[in-house]
């Protein structure tokens, strides 16, 4: 069965200390990897996509990297307000062309200053 | 200039009542979304639209039907609501399978 597993389900940083959330997928054929940021009473907003195995990604204070099982998104010095949930989602596999997402269950990040 | 709105932000309502929450995107998009979330945060999908023609419907009861008036809209109506259908739904767009943009959500509560 195709799944998704964030870890950890919640983390806890001192602004400034760096660290990274793992998102692993067992869908064969992956045919994107997506990672979301969602507030508190929001609703989910892109970060990136990710296609091949070796890929990068960056915005600010945020990279997402991707292997062949897993993706990573790394924090460099975060600050407060990167504090939020940090959705992954793939998707399904024989989904065709309906764009079926499989999320995993999120990592919540809090920075305290 | 919200991308992809709903309405309403939130729903209070009593068991056994008939709902409705509407979705409108304008940025283009020929697909569109409603994903429910649950308590413990899982985001998973409920049905799709593409050009106005339903393409995933997942195991949903079927006192959940959605309807497409057109690209930009998509309307979900829910009707003898339970306690179990308190949630936050989420509307999404996309073009194709590309990127999916989320709106603001409608959190029901069901009493």
């Amino acid at each position: 069965e195709d799944q998704v597993t964030q870890s950890p389900e919640a983390l806890r940083l001192q602004e400034g200390e760096s660290s990274s959330l793992n998102c692993s997928y067992t869908v064969s054929g992956l045919r994107g990897l997506f990672w979301y940021r969602q507030d508190p009473g929001k609703g989910p907003e892109f970060l990136f996509t990710l296609y091949s195995a070796g890929e990068e990604k960056e915005k600010e204070r945020l990279k997402a990297t991707l292997t062949k099982k897993e993706s990573f998104l790394h924090i460099t010095a975060p600050k407060p307000e990167d504090s939020a949930t940090y959705l992954c989602a793939v998707p399904r596999r024989g989904s065709g062309n309906t764009g079926k997402l499989i999320f995993g269950q999120g990592t919540t990040l809090q920075v305290k200053p | 200039d919200t991308a992809v709105s709903q309405t309403p932000k939130y729903l209070v309502t009593q068991m056994g009542n008939d709902k409705s929450i509407k979705c409108e995107q304008n940025l283009g998009h020929d697909t569109m979304y409603w994903y429910k979330q649950d308590s413990k945060k899982f985001l998973k999908i409920m049905f799709s639209y593409n050009n106005k023609e339903l393409i995933i419907n997942e195991t949903v009861p079927n006192r959940f039907s959605p309807k497409s008036p057109d690209k930009a809209h998509l309307n979900l109506h829910i009707n003898s609501l339970e306690l179990g259908d308190s949630a936050v739904y989420f509307c999404a767009s996309s073009q194709g399978v590309d990127t999916q943009y989320f709106g603001p959500g409608t959190r029901l509560t069901v009493l």
